[in-house]
């Protein structure tokens, strides 16, 4: 079965820092990825996806995030956090007609 | 820019009593969604629906839940008897394709449910 595992349930980084958070994926056949970003009191907003071709996926508001097959990951960053990037991260694999999701990644930026 | 719509935003209800959350998902996709997410709990999926029919829905699915099209634009999940551990957020998403083909699924805001 197909499934994501995302490692820390919180991540605090400071402001200006390199936010780094981790998912790896099981799949028996290649897997489409998405990361997407809950702020709080708001829906899912996909920042990116990884479905073929480049492996380097950038997204919305500075994230990317490197699809490596040898690891099994999909590892989301971005070079400089933001006090707006406060909010939690979830990591997904398309699986015929759903999404499965990990457990998320709380991220809290300090001033 | 297109987005998905939910109704309520907030819906309190008794144990027992029948809930209907109402979604408008965006208008030229085909393929919609429920998720639901329990307060601190990853996001499951609950049923994927496509051509007037459901085409998988999970475990937690089960005959308390139902789902339809009543119309050209909007998308409902109608839970006949809720239980206490129904009480959770209620996502709805659409996207133009099947999601196993890499298409992006469109989340709305959600409806927070409490079941007193």
């Amino acid at each position: 079965a197909q499934s994501v595992t995302q490692l820390g349930s919180h991540v605090s980084v400071s402001e200006g820092a390199l936010v780094l958070l981790r998912c790896n994926y099981s799949s028996s056949v290649p897997p489409y990825l998405f990361w997407y970003v809950q702020y709080p009191n708001q829906g899912l907003q996909l920042l990116l996806k990884y479905t073929t071709g480049a492996t380097l996926v950038k997204g919305i508001n500075g994230f990317e995030a490197e699809f490596k097959k040898s690891e099994t990951s999909f590892h989301l960053t971005k070079p400089s956090a933001h006090m707006s990037d406060a909010a939690e991260y979830f990591c997904a694999v398309s699986i015929n007609y759903k999404l499965s999701f990990g457990a998320g990644t709380t991220v809290t930026v300090r001033a | 820019e297109p987005e998905v719509t939910q109704t309520p935003s907030h819906q309190v209800t008794q144990m027992g009593q029948e809930v209907i959350l109402r979604c408008v998902p965006i208008s030229n996709h085909l393929y919609f969604y429920w998720y639901r997410q329990i307060l601190g709990q990853k996001v499951e999926f609950l049923v994927s629906f496509y051509n007037n029919e459901i085409s998988e829905k999970s475990e937690i699915f089960d005959d308390q839940f139902s789902v339809e099209r009543p119309d050209g634009s909007n998308f409902t999940l109608k839970i006949r008897s809720t239980k206490l551990e129904d009480s959770a957020m209620y996502f709805c998403a659409s996207s133009q394709g099947p999601s196993g083909g890499g298409e992006t699924q469109y989340f709305g805001p959600g409806t927070r449910l409490l079941v007193l």
